[in-house]
């Protein structure tokens, strides 16, 4: 089956101690995307990434991180992370020069 | 200000009603897309609009992209439960895309 995975699911967390949110993907989409959503503001774009070892900021990178060493897989990383990040994440893939993006099916992240 | 503007921000209507949400901006666009995504899911893709004036229809679900490609509607005929969700509009270049904070949409059994 198509499909974007995220890993972990949920996950709860104090200031300071780094984490990664694992995402993969089994389409061979060149493009993958990370994005945060809070409520009111909708899904903002964090980091993404148009193929192997290219990787470029969204409009929210701050505090975070991502490498993509291999096609199927987008690790988004916080080394230091704070409250401010408590917010649900979302990885999302898509062919080159289609439109359409998949979603994975997101993490809950709460600091504390 | 936010690129895109939805309106109603959250809906809340009866079963068999019909509704009809907006997706606005000042700007122009060559495309727009609708999503919807249901609680515990990521966002799942809709349509894509690409023509000034284009309408697509999806069963019960009609979108329309505004003449000067800077607006666009989504209009659903006698609404179901399964319909409800957090509708968003959005859109991008090869490089990133921009979503909407979305329309809520509850629909009464």
């Amino acid at each position: 089956e198509a499909q974007v995975t995220q890993n972990p699911r949920y996950l709860i967390t104090v200031t300071g101690k780094k984490l990664t949110v694992t995402c993969s993907q089994n389409m061979n989409h060149e493009y993958m995307s990370w994005y945060r959503q809070d409520p009111g503001l909708g899904l903002r774009q964090i980091y993404y990434s148009m193929n192997v070892e290219v990787t470029d900021k969204g409009d929210v990178p701050e505090g975070y991180k991502v490498s993509r060493k291999e096609k199927r897989n987008f690790p988004l990383i916080l080394e230091s992370p704070s409250p401010n990040q408590t917010s649900l994440y979302f990885c999302a893939s898509r062919l080159a020069g289609v439109r359409e993006q998949y979603f994975g099916p997101g993490t809950r992240l709460t600091v504390t | 200000t936010q690129l895109l503007e939805q309106s109603p921000q959250f809906l809340s209507i009866q079963e068999g009603e019909n509704l009809t949400v907006y997706c606005n901006s000042s700007s122009v666009f060559s495309s727009l897309q609708w999503y919807r995504q249901e609680p515990g899911e990521g966002p799942v893709l809709l349509v894509t609009v690409v023509t000034g004036g284009e309408v697509k229809k999806l069963k019960r679900l009609t979108f329309q992209f505004g003449d000067a490609r800077k607006d666009s509607s989504l209009h659903i005929t006698a609404a179901q439960p399964g319909d409800t969700g957090l509708y968003l509009c959005a859109v991008g270049s090869a490089r990133q895309l921009t979503f909407g904070s979305g329309t809520q949409l509850t629909v009464l059994p």
